[in-house]
């Protein structure tokens, strides 16, 4: 099983609307959560960080933590297409950090 | 704060030739990790730092791979006899941690290998 699960998509939304990324992880003792998202040929950008239960709201993103459930989210209000990659979902142990496969998201204009 | 810096970006060598790449981290950082990254795959682990010591190496790692952190500032990570299945994006990448704390993971521009 692997650390950190991710649904590779494709996923496709219209531009403006709400794109929803999801990602379990198989470690309880986990302790931090992380959203990157990675244009093609670049490296991942780190944009959002989440380390207790609930949400966490920066700007157009919104990252949810549900430890019970070992499930984090990231919605993404109002796309662009310019919000086009992919998101790697990662995770800490404490000391490592893993990474799922990435879930590739297309806005269309 | 400059961020985590590696060089070079691109490294293109025959089968058989060594590699080496560098990584400056932030600078306030204590840990370095190395990750690789082939396409559609999620950054595999290699190796990490804390300062100058490396406390863990992917199991996965062949012999032929090495990192060093001489003086816990910069890193480097060596591929010996190269071969085809090691072209991927060779990533580093950089945090702060302290105690029960582990700071975000920045990463580096990366060094993409091609071995021909």
């Amino acid at each position: 099983q692997k650390e950190v699960e991710q649904n590779s998509g494709p996923l496709s939304v219209p531009e403006g609307a709400i794109a929803s990324l999801n990602c379990t992880y198989s470690d309880r003792g986990s302790q931090s959560f992380f959203w990157y998202r990675q244009y093609s040929g670049k490296s991942p950008e780190l944009i959002m960080s989440i380390y207790s239960n609930g949400d966490k709201e920066d700007g157009r993103f919104t990252a949810q933590l549900n430890k019970a459930s070992q499930y984090v989210s990231l919605l993404i209000r109002d796309s662009q297409p310019s919000d086009s990659a992919t998101y790697l979902c990662a995770v800490n142990t404490g000391n490592q950090f893993y990474f799922g496969t990435g879930t590739s998201l297309t806005v269309i204009p | 704060d400059t961020g985590v810096s590696q060089d070079p970006r691109h490294k293109i060598t025959k089968r058989g030739q060594n590699v080496t790449f560098r990584c400056d981290p932030i600078s306030e950082h204590n840990r370095l990790y190395w990750y690789r990254q082939t396409l559609g795959q999620g950054p595999e682990f290699l190796t990490y730092f804390q300062n100058e010591a490396q406390l863990e190496k992917s199991r996965l790692l062949s012999d032929r791979f090495s990192a060093e952190r001489p003086k816990g500032s910069f890193s480097t990570l060596e591929i010996q006899r190269t071969e085809q299945g090691d072209s991927a994006m060779y990533l580093c990448a950089s945090s702060f941690w302290r105690g029960a704390y582990t700071g975000e993971l920045f990463f580096g521009e990366g060094s993409r290998l091609t071995v021909l």
